[in-house]
């Protein structure tokens, strides 16, 4: 139970465009999301937390531009890198609180930006 | 703001031997959760054991176990009888009680486990 669907799990972009990641709560309802980014070799940082019908709260340093969250319905969250650059290449990984304060995570995207 | 720092980047073990990785934190809460993730090369995050800052007594899941320090701020996993599926990275990771659910965590750097044969 409690699983997190992440897609794509890979996906190649060309700078300029926007590329959107999508997770979804297969079995539970997900009323918080996180998003977090890992860099090769290194750890995940929060970018942001988004809740159910409000908007996202974005960590220090992360431009809410270009990183749109959106958290719409119970089971739905999406996180679009807009204008996406080669910078913005990473491993951006969602996770959804459950029961007992325990965390579940979707499987990551790889995005490259060419 | 809290901080968790793994110390040791890289740890290798005999397989069957048992390895302990290192884990502190620093945070102005009295109440918290304390989590190690395994990170295999799938990059699928899974949970090994989870402590909760008010309970005394150390947690523990089969191999995994951890030497909870609260007044040191310290937070080890000890791992038993290693074998070759534990080789990952492995994150200490930290959320405040306070919040209810609507804190992200926060990670250590990871530390890359390499199990010998």
């Amino acid at each position: 139970g409690a699983v997190v669907s992440q897609h794509p799990s890979w996906v190649i972009c060309k700078s300029g465009t926007s590329v959107k990641i999508e997770c979804r709560s297969l079995d539970f309802q997900a009323t918080t999301m996180f998003w977090y980014r890992q860099f090769p070799k290194q750890s995940l940082m929060l970018m942001a937390t988004s809740n159910e019908g409000s908007k996202a709260t974005y960590e220090q340093g992360v431009e809410k531009d270009k990183f749109l969250i959106n958290h719409a319905s119970l089971t739905l969250s999406t996180l679009t890198v807009t204008s996406a650059h080669p910078e913005d290449s990473s491993f951006y990984i969602c996770s959804a609180t459950i029961a007992n304060y325990g965390y579940t995570f979707g499987s990551g995207t790889r995005l490259t930006v060419v | 703001a809290q901080t968790v720092t793994q110390s040791q980047p890289e740890m290798s073990v005999q397989e069957a031997e048992t390895v302990t990785l290192s884990c502190t934190y620093d945070t102005s809460e009295s109440d918290y959760y304390l989590f190690w993730y395994k990170q295999p090369p799938s990059r699928q995050m899974i949970l090994v054991i989870r402590q909760e800052a008010y309970k005394q007594q150390n947690a523990t899941e089969n191999r995994f176990s951890v030497n909870f320090q609260k007044a040191a701020k310290s937070f080890s996993l000890k791992i038993s009888d290693s074998q070759l599926g534990d080789a990952a990275m492995y994150f200490c990771a930290y959320r405040p009680l306070s919040g209810g659910g609507a804190d992200g965590l926060t990670f250590g750097k990871g530390t890359h486990l390499i199990i010998q044969p």
